[in-house]
């Protein structure tokens, strides 16, 4: 069975400065995708960032990047020059490679932009 | 293309009763999962549909099932209500390749058990 630890509750960032969520998954799957889910009030789930297992490259959206350490089991979210509209829960997730399409999520962490 | 569509967004029921939620696919994508959001567990996963067969359940009682159409709409039903199933339930679809798993959620639909 697969787990996903998010072990920040909540966070807060000052408008423009970087913040950095933290994630750590367990599984003994070698193909797998991890993802930033964002859910702001509206609570439409928006896929922020995606990272295939086998690359060893880490992914980049804008201001979003992922910091996957994959012998760690660890995958951070970090978001560059924070908006207000980054407000918003923010979940870790697992998939793993193939015909499902099962979703494991962690906890979530709560962010907030202070202007 | 048009997202992923949930009808109701908003239900009300008593203990008891059943409901059925409604989930319209993104067009071409052939699977649908369904998700249950609550504060206490947060998000697990309900049930997969892809061509009218359930390829993957979760661990939530029989009281929860579901079933994909040809078109690839989706319902789940909740029988024997209970207070417990008051949640924000969501469904995602996604295409069918062999590696890509990337999946389009729902504005969802909450439900309330009084």
């Amino acid at each position: 069975a697969q787990t996903v630890t998010q072990s920040q509750p909540e966070m807060s960032v000052q408008e423009a400065e970087t913040v950095t969520l933290s994630c750590t998954y367990d599984t003994s799957e070698s193909n797998y995708y991890l993802f930033w889910y964002k859910q702001p009030p509206s609570r439409q789930m928006i896929l922020v960032i995606r990272q295939e297992a086998y690359k060893q490259q880490n992914a980049t959206e804008n201001r979003f990047s992922v910091n996957f350490q994959k012998a760690a089991k660890s995958f951070s979210l970090k978001i560059s020059d924070s908006q207000l509209g980054d407000t918003a829960m923010y979940f870790c997730a697992f998939i793993v490679s193939g015909s499902a399409r099962q979703l494991t999520f962690g906890s979530g962490t709560q962010l907030t932009v202070l202007p | 293309k048009a997202g992923v569509t949930q009808t109701p967004r908003y239900l009300i029921k008593t203990r008891g009763q059943q409901v059925t939620l409604s989930c319209s696919p993104i067009s071409g994508h052939r699977s649908v999962s369904w998700y249950q959001q609550t504060p206490g567990q947060g998000l697990q996963f309900l049930f997969e549909y892809f061509s009218e067969t359930q390829r993957n359940k979760g661990n939530f009682p029989g009281r929860f099932s579901g079933r994909q159409f040809s078109n690839s709409r989706s319902e789940m039903n909740v029988s024997t209500l209970e207070l417990g199933d008051s949640a924000l339930y969501l469904c995602a679809s996604s295409e069918t390749g062999p590696s890509y798993n990337e999946q389009f959620f729902g504005p969802g639909t909450r439900l309330t058990v009084l």
